[in-house]
C-alpha cells in the first residue's frame, strides 16, 4: 500500500509554546488529508480535513485558531498546535487520500504512524 | 451524517481459531467499507476493504463480507495468530462525502492467546 509519514513521532514541549507537526503522502499525490485526534482506548476523531490549495474544514468544537492546518501541496499537510496546554496532549495521526489514477478508482485512505505529543 | 457501530469491543480467541467482527451502518448511501489495524503506538494501517459493488473479498487469511440490505459488514480473520492481536476498526464512507471522509466504529480488541 501507499505509505504516508509524520513528523515528529514523539515531541514534548512546555506549556504556551507551538508545535508543528508534518504529514506527507511519500509515493501518491493528496488532495485530501485529514487529521485526527485519539485518546487512549479510544477511536480516531476527526479532527479537519485538508485540502490542497483551500482553507481547512473543521469539525465542530475544533478551535481553529489553536489547530492551523496548512495544506501547502499535494504531498504535505501540515498541522500546528497553538499555544499548547496540558490537555493537548494527545496522539495525533493524519491520513491520506489516494485517489489513484486511470479509471480504476482505488479512492483509498492511508494513515500515518502517529504523533505523540506531550504538553508539559 | 454516517453512524457506524462496531461489535464486540473485545475479542479473545484461541490461536488458531476464527475471529468475526462485525459492523452495521446508517447510510443506504455509503459504498466503500475499509477495515485498519492499530497497533499500540502505531498509525492504522489498511488491511482490507470492499465495495458496494461486491459482496465478499478474501486476502489470505482475511475476509470481509458485505450486505448492502442489512446494512452490516464483518471481518473474518482465520488461523488467527498471536500477532493478529491488536485493536480493529471498521469504517464507511458515503456517496456524498465528497472528500471521502471516513466513519469509523469504536474499534475491537482482539487479543490471540497463544
Amino acid at each position: 500500500g501507499a505509505v504516508v509519514s509524520q513528523h515528529p513521532s514523539r515531541v514534548i514541549c512546555k506549556s504556551g509554546t507551538s508545535v508543528k507537526i508534518e504529514c506527507r503522502s511519500l509515493d501518491f499525490q493528496a488532495t485530501t488529508m485529514f487529521w485526527y485526534r485519539q485518546f487512549p482506548k479510544k477511536s480516531l476523531m476527526l479532527m479537519a480535513t485538508s485540502n490542497e490549495g483551500s482553507k481547512a474544514t473543521y469539525e465542530q468544537g475544533v478551535e481553529k485558531d489553536k489547530f492551523l492546518i496548512n495544506h501547502a501541496s499535494l504531498t504535505l499537510s501540515t498541522l500546528t498546535v497553538t499555544s499548547a496546554h496540558p490537555e493537548d496532549s494527545s496522539f495525533y495521526i493524519c491520513s491520506a487520500r489516494d485517489r489513484g489514477q486511470g479509471w480504476v478508482s482505488t479512492d483509498t485512505q492511508y494513515f500515518g504512524p502517529g504523533t505523540r505529543l506531550t504538553v508539559l | 451524517g454516517e453512524n457506524v457501530e462496531q461489535h464486540p469491543s473485545t475479542l479473545s480467541v484461541q490461536e488458531g481459531d476464527s475471529a468475526v467482527i462485525k459492523c452495521t451502518y446508517s447510510d443506504s448511501a455509503s459504498n466503500y467499507f475499509p477495515w485498519y489495524k492499530q497497533e499500540l503506538g502505531k498509525g492504522p494501517q489498511l488491511i482490507i476493504d470492499i465495495r458496494s459493488n461486491v459482496g465478499e473479498k478474501k486476502d489470505q487469511r482475511i475476509a470481509v463480507t458485505l450486505n448492502k440490505t442489512a446494512k452490516h459488514f464483518s471481518l473474518h480473520i482465520t488461523e488467527t495468530q498471536p500477532e493478529d492481536s491488536a485493536v480493529y476498526f471498521c469504517a464507511a464512507r458515503g456517496l456524498g462525502s465528497t472528500l471521502g471522509r471516513l466513519y469509523f466504529g469504536r474499534g475491537t480488541q482482539l487479543t490471540v492467546w497463544p
